[in-house]
């Protein structure tokens, strides 16, 4: 079964620091890939996605992440975060069963907390 | 354009009752999916209606049921609830089936059980 890993369960930095969160899932097949971010007390919203093409993903607020198919990853990155950067981020992978099933499965989300 | 709503927002139970959980979606948004987001498991897929048919669903037991009504308004059903079951229910929606779309996430029905 497919699944997704997120290794940092907490990450702390200073404002201007950079930032890559690590996201890898387990799948063979053909994968669509999702950061979702959610700050304090707001919804869950879509950073970026990847569904083909260009492996490097821009999305909002200056996140990017890359895809690397031999690595199964997808890690995000911001070269200089800021205070209101500090949420919960959400890896998850799209995937299709041969029988056109299709499943959102997500990682288990890193705490970003950026310190002033 | 009014975004998911979701209702109630709290909800508390106790062990062996059933519950209903509302969603509205955007609209003109013909899916919504549902997922229980919990601190030890996270966010995990329950199902995904499209034009009033389950097209996607999760690894939950038959006690979690769903359905959409000719609106897109979607109810998720969970039945002899279990303490277990405590958790963040989460609506999504998108405009259609394709999974190019963007999912909207809904503020959540946090259900406490007792």
């Amino acid at each position: 079964a497919q699944s997704v890993s997120q290794h940092n369960h907490h990450v702390i930095l200073s404002e201007a620091a950079s930032l890559e969160l690590g996201c890898n899932y387990s799948y063979g097949g053909t994968v669509n890939l999702f950061w979702y971010v959610q700050y304090p007390g707001q919804h869950l919203q879509l950073l970026l996605k990847y569904f083909s093409g260009d492996p490097l993903v821009k999305g909002i607020k200056g996140f990017e992440a890359e895809f690397i198919k031999s690595k199964f990853s997808f890690n995000l990155r911001k070269p200089s975060v800021q205070w209101s950067d500090t949420a919960e981020y959400f890896c998850a992978v799209l995937t299709r069963s041969n029988f056109g099933n299709e499943k959102l499965t997500f990682g288990t989300g890193t705490r970003l907390t950026i310190i002033p | 354009k009014a975004g998911v709503t979701q209702t109630p927002r709290y909800l508390i139970k106790t062990r062996g009752q059933q519950v209903t959980l509302s969603c509205s979606p955007i609209s003109g948004h013909r899916s919504v999916s549902w997922y229980q987001q919990t601190p030890g498991q996270g966010l995990q897929f329950l199902f995904e209606y499209f034009s009033e048919t389950q097209r996607n669903k999760g690894n939950f037991p038959g006690r979690f049921s769903g359905r959409q009504f000719s609106n897109s308004r979607s109810e998720m059903n969970v039945s002899t609830l279990e303490l277990g079951d405590s958790a963040l229910y989460l609506c999504a929606s998108m405009t259609g089936p394709a999974s190019t779309d963007t999912q909207y996430f809904g503020p959540g029905t946090r259900l406490t059980v007792l």
